[in-house]
């Protein structure tokens, strides 16, 4: 069963930073790229990056470009954010989401349940 | 950047009901396009990828059409369970967009 668990979602202050993982399991997870999306307390959902199955391609939305940077550890079979200068428009839910591909095709066909993210003072 | 558009944004229908939700797209997108269905709380859940593909384990009574920038979800016959927010995602370009969903309620 392909199971994806986030952590290190919690409470900042504007300017900070936060570094959010998921775990991954029950798939070969070096085969597939892998996507953070988001979504502001009641709002709809926003695609944050993606990384493929090698790290060798890597995007980000506009609204994160600079600050947030995505990476992997096949070995540990893990996928990482690393949030930085965070803002109180980043307050959200981030998912991490499996890729259909092993390189990014943008579809995301398991989801794990969320961590919340927090920017307030 | 590839712009999505949902209709309705919101819909109220009763079970049993035939559904249809649209979702266009700014440029055409060939069939490079996903639908999500979304329940409070919880992670969304991939419907149908490349425009008209069923998710394995997605029920039949969900079907997706369209190709360049028109596309629908239709949902055949509305059972309890599918009251939730559908989102459209266009795949086509790596720099990944949704609409801003449909939020289907009871009537």
């Amino acid at each position: 069963e392909v199971q994806l668990v986030e952590s290190g979602g919690g409470l900042v202050k504007p300017g900070g930073s936060l570094r959010l993982s998921c775990a991954a399991s029950g798939f070969t997870f070096s085969s597939y790229s892998m996507n953070w999306v988001r979504q502001a307390p009641g709002k709809g959902l926003e695609w944050v990056s993606s990384i493929s199955s090698s790290s060798s391609y890597i995007y980000y939305a506009d609204s994160v470009k600079g600050r947030f940077t995505i990476s992997r550890d096949n070995a540990k079979n893990s996928l990482y954010l690393q949030m930085n200068s965070l803002r109180a428009e980043d307050t959200a839910v981030y998912y991490c989401a499996r890729d259909q591909g092993k390189n990014i095709v943008a579809t995301s066909d398991y989801w794990g349940q969320g961590t919340l993210v927090t920017v307030s003072s | 950047d590839i712009q999505m558009t949902q209709s309705p944004s919101s819909l109220s229908a009763s079970v049993g009901d035939r559904v249809t939700i649209t979702c266009r797209a700014s440029q055409s997108i060939s069939s490079y396009l996903n639908w999500y269905q979304q329940k409070p709380g919880k992670a969304p859940k991939l419907l149908i990828y490349a425009a008209s593909s069923l998710q394995s384990g997605v029920p039949s009574r969900f079907s997706g059409s369209g190709s360049g920038t028109d596309f629908t979800l239709t949902i055949s016959s509305l059972q309890p369970e599918d009251f939730a927010t559908y989102y459209c995602q266009q795949s086509y370009s790596t720099l990944e967009a949704f609409g801003q969903g449909t939020k289907l309620e009871i009537k």
